[in-house]
């Protein structure tokens, strides 16, 4: 069954370290999205990608960039971690004519 | 640009009892509505959907939800909670142009016995 897979499930970083969170769709999906989770926020978008070498920003974008290499990948990264970054973050896919987003299982991000 | 807001953070009800969670949203095109559903330390899973067509839309555990373009409402009703029904849920729209959505706040809902 296709699916979309997030690694690590849980990592605990220090202030100032990069740190890359992998998703990885098999969806055979166009369209990628990274959210960030917090309390009292829902959702917000960080980047996402319509395609191979495509990366748009979305509401949440300072601090975090993403490159899109192939259709099944799309890492996230933050350059230099935060605590303010501390958060779940969900990477989700899509194609244009199903419309709706399939998500992952999310990743819990401590920074210290 | 696109908003959702969901009335209550918190919705209680007991089991057996309606359930009502609202969503209402703005939207300058004729839009997309999503409710998604998060059980703990789970992803996002689809409920329902309105593209076009009929706007009542039933999903997946008797969940079912009304767009009704006059008031931009998109609430969703379920006729008898079950303690299984605990979880949060998000209501979301589709930017206009994009494929990206604008989530609601979220509501979480919690079903006594």
């Amino acid at each position: 069954d296709a699916e979309i897979t997030q690694s690590p499930r849980h990592k605990i970083t220090e202030t100032g370290r990069q740190v890359t969170l992998a998703c990885h769709q098999t969806w055979n999906h166009n369209n990628m999205f990274w959210y960030r989770q917090d309390l009292g926020h829902g959702l917000r978008l960080i980047h996402y990608s319509y395609g191979v070498q495509d990366t748009n920003k979305g509401e949440v974008s300072d601090g975090y960039s993403v490159s899109r290499s192939n259709t099944e990948d799309l890492p996230l990264t933050l350059e230099s971690a935060a605590s303010s970054q501390t958060s779940v973050y969900f990477c989700a896919s899509s194609d244009s004519l199903v419309k709706e987003q399939f998500f992952g299982p999310g990743t819990r991000l401590t920074v210290l | 640009a696109q908003s959702v807001t969901q009335l209550g953070s918190h919705v209680s009800v007991s089991e057996g009892a309606l359930v009502l969670l609202r969503c209402n949203y703005s939207s300058s095109v004729p839009p997309y509505l999503f409710w998604y559903v998060q059980y703990p330390n789970q992803g996002l899973q689809l409920l329902l959907k309105y593209t076009t067509g009929a706007t009542l839309v039933k999903g997946i555990n008797g969940f079912e939800a009304e767009f009704k373009k006059s008031e931009t409402s998109f609430h969703l009703t379920k006729p008898s909670a079950h303690m299984s029904d605990a979880a949060e849920y998000f209501c979301a729209v589709r930017n206009s142009g994009y494929s990206t959505l604008t989530f609601g706040k979220g509501t979480m809902l919690l079903v006594s016995p």
